[in-house]
C-alpha cells in the first residue's frame, strides 16, 4: 500500500465556519506534511510532524492548526478562514526525515472559502 | 534562503526527447527531486539524484551536478500522457532539510 488518502477531495466553507481535513497513511512512515498550493504555483510546506511530532511550523497563521492523533493520521484544523487561503491542501508523508526519502503525495483537498 | 529556477512552459511532439532544466541554489544542498504532477492531481515522484551523474528509470533520466547547482529531467520517446507540471524539488539542510519546491515546467505534448 503506497497510498495518502485525503478527506473530502473538496471543501467549500464560509469565513466563520470551522472544519477539518484528514489525511491517512498506512506504509508506516513517521514524517508527515501539510502543503498549500495555489493554481499554478509549486506546494508551500506549511506543517511538518515527525514521530508525531510537530517538527516546522512555517510561521502558518493560528487560523491553521494542525494534530497528528497518531503515526498514521494527519489532521488540519480550520477557523475563520479567509478567501485568499483558498487552494489545493496536500498532504505527504515519508520514511523520515532525513536524506532519500522521497514524499508520498494525497490527492489533495480542493478548498474554497467564500 | 533558497533560490529554485525552472522554465515555465515546454512544448514537444508525440515521440520526441524533450530536457527540462532546473538551477538552483541553496545553502545546505542535501538531494534534489523530480515530481510529475497532473492538473487538478497531486504530485507523483519521479527521481531522486544526490550524487553527480544521471539516473536513469525507463523513458526518465534526471542528472545533477552540485558544483554547477544543475539538474535537468529528459523524457525519451514522449507520450501524450506525459503533457503535465514537472517540478524540482530540493532538499536544504539549512532548511530543516525539508522539500523547497521550483515553479515548475507545464510541459505540453502535441500529436
Amino acid at each position: 500500500d503506497t497510498e495518502v488518502t485525503q478527506t473530502p477531495k473538496h471543501l467549500v466553507m464560509g469565513m466563520t465556519n470551522k472544519k477539518s481535513l484528514k489525511c491517512e497513511q498506512h506504509m508506516g512512515h513517521r514524517a508527515m506534511y501539510w502543503y498549500k498550493q495555489k493554481a499554478k504555483k509549486p506546494p508551500e510546506l506549511m506543517f511538518v510532524y515527525s514521530y508525531e511530532k510537530l517538527s516546522i511550523n512555517e510561521s502558518v497563521p493560528s487560523r491553521f492548526s494542525p494534530e497528528c492523533p497518531n503515526s498514521s493520521l494527519l489532521n488540519l484544523h480550520l477557523h475563520a478562514l479567509q478567501p485568499e487561503d483558498s487552494a489545493l491542501y496536500l498532504c505527504a508523508s515519508s520514511q523520515g526525515l532525513g536524506e532519500g526519502y522521497e514524499q508520498y503525495f494525497g490527492p489533495g483537498t480542493r478548498l474554497t472559502v467564500t | 534562503g533558497q533560490n529554485i529556477d525552472q522554465p515555465t512552459e515546454m512544448t514537444a511532439t508525440e515521440g520526441a526527447i524533450v530536457q527540462i532544466n532546473c538551477t538552483y541554489q541553496t545553502s545546505g544542498f542535501n538531494g534534489l527531486f523530480w515530481y510529475q504532477q497532473h492538473a487538478g492531481e497531486a504530485p507523483t515522484f519521479l527521481s531522486y539524484n544526490v550524487l553527480d551523474g544521471l539516473e536513469e528509470k525507463g523513458r526518465f533520466s534526471s542528472f545533477l551536478s552540485r558544483s554547477k547547482g544543475y539538474s535537468y529531467l529528459l523524457l525519451k520517446e514522449l507520450q501524450m500522457k506525459d503533457s503535465a507540471s514537472y517540478l524540482c524539488a530540493v532538499r536544504d539542510l539549512a532548511g530543516a532539510n525539508n522539500l523547497f519546491f521550483g515553479t515548475g515546467t507545464r510541459l505540453t505534448v502535441i500529436p
